[in-house]
């Protein structure tokens, strides 16, 4: 079975802290992709990444950056915090290029003060 | 735009049946997928449909119909452990998920 592990179930940071939330997929997967989930709104896609040390913007990245320096990690960073990041973080892995399905860790729910 | 609409929320008893809908709008169309989600974890995989028709896996069937823009997933036997949240999401020309806001289903005893 596909194991996607996201390194902190709860997190609580304060407004303008740089926060990382590090995600590890054990398949050997070429695609990440990192979603915020609100209450009402469909998963949101932040970024994305196809291969090592490439990335995509997906629908909201502001405020966001990535990492994928090894195949397996793929880590989403928060330059500065704010509370209207506050949310659940997704990560979640897939093989190959076309329609396959998304593997997704347990989340993070991060909460910003 | 692309757009995938689904019910915000439903309600069954145990041991029934219930069909949740989906509609999509999407740039191209190379399938739609839905995923489970319990309160507080992680979505997982139900099921895939890219060509017109029913698949069933167990308790679950999937529909699709490419001309109407159109899925739903049915569930058969109803159990308390099916109440979820139910993702649907469409695929688009290059590949990319277009999601709905999901469908709470509650399922009363």
């Amino acid at each position: 079975d596909v194991k996607v592990t996201q390194s902190s179930r709860y997190l609580v940071k304060r407004t303008g802290e740089k926060v990382f939330l590090e995600c590890v997929q054990d398949m050997d997967h070429e695609n990440m992709f990192w979603y915020r989930q609100d209450p009402g709104l469909g998963l949101r896609l932040i970024y994305f990444s196809y291969d090592v040390k490439m990335k995509e913007k997906g629908d909201i990245p502001e405020g966001y950056s990535v990492s994928r320096e090894k195949k397996e990690r793929f880590s989403l960073i928060l330059e500065s915090a704010s509370t209207n990041q506050t949310s659940m973080y997704l990560c979640a892995s897939s093989f190959g290029r076309e329609a396959s399905p998304l593997h997704f860790g347990n989340g993070t729910r991060l909460t910003v003060t | 735009g692309q757009n995938i609409d689904q019910p915000t929320e439903m309600t069954a008893t145990e041991g029934a049946i219930v069909q949740i809908n989906c509609t999509y709008q999407t740039s191209g169309f190379n399938g739609l997928f839905w995923y489970q989600q319990h309160a507080g974890e992680a979505p997982t995989f139900l099921s895939y449909n890219v060509l017109d028709g029913l698949e069933e896996k167990g308790r679950f069937s999937s529909f699709l119909s490419r001309s109407k823009g159109y899925s739903y997933l049915l569930l058969k036997e109803l159990q308390m452990k099916d109440s979820a949240s139910y993702l649907c999401a469409g695929v688009d020309s290059n590949y990319q998920l277009i999601w709905g806001a999901g469908t709470k289903l509650i399922i009363k005893p």
